[in-house]
């Protein structure tokens, strides 16, 4: 059965440094990838995606994946963490299994930012 | 743009009422799911549907009842509600599937006393 870990439940960083989240799945085949952001008392936001394709993907906010079949990993990047960045951060797996078209979810890293 | 709107926002209910979560999406998608949310636990799926009409469990349907009557609407009906059932519940809609963004409404906090 496909799974997703998000090994880091709750991460600290100041701001303006850079900032990795981890995320590691289980599938056989090219999964279905992706990395929503929930803000306090809100809904998920998708930050990128990936298909297929170029394995380093661009999503919105200043954010970047990089997707390493050889680790089974989608790490989530950027460069240069904003105050307004702290929020949840959840990687997810498109479902191939019984639940076609929907999505397996990690349990989520809080990232919280030091002024 | 509306998007995915849940209603209500929050809820308490007492062991063994029954209630219906509102969810209504305008963009026309094919896909609906409900999933629920518990600290340290992410989001697990109850039920999902791929069309009106059709609808199917996911990961933890216990104590869930869905229909699907039209496109845009999707209620997620609590039978007998426990404590147990106390989470945040989600709405979500896509255009055919996982291989599309996913796009989530603001959610319901509800609390089972």
């Amino acid at each position: 059965a496909q799974s997703v870990t998000q090994p880091d439940i709750h991460i600290t960083v100041s701001e303006g440094a850079s900032l990795e989240l981890r995320c590691n799945y289980s599938y056989g085949a090219t999964p279905y990838l992706f990395w929503y952001v929930q803000s306090p008392g809100q809904g998920l936001q998708l930050l990128l995606k990936y298909f297929s394709g170029d394995t380093l993907v661009q999503g919105i906010k200043g954010f970047e994946a990089e997707f390493k079949r050889s680790q089974s990993s989608f790490n989530l990047r950027k460069p240069s963490v904003h105050w307004s960045d702290a929020a949840e951060y959840f990687c997810a797996v498109g479902n191939y299994g019984g639940s076609q078209g929907n999505l397996i979810f990690g349990k989520g890293t809080k990232l919280s930012v030091k002024p | 743009n509306a998007g995915v709107t849940q209603t209500p926002k929050f809820q308490v209910l007492k062991t063994g009422q029954s209630m219906t979560l509102q969810c209504a999406q305008d963009m026309n998608h094919e896909y609906m799911s409900w999933y629920r949310q518990d600290p340290g636990m992410g989001l697990r799926l109850i039920h999902y549907s791929v069309g009106a009409g059709i609808t199917d469990q996911g990961e933890v349907p216990n104590g869930y009842n869905v229909s699907r009557s039209t496109t845009e609407d999707f209620p997620l009906r609590l039978l007998s509600a426990a404590p147990s059932q106390t989470s945040v519940y989600f709405c979500a809609s896509s255009k055919t599937g996982m291989n599309t963004e996913a796009f989530f409404g603001q959610g319901t906090r509800l609390t089972v006393v």
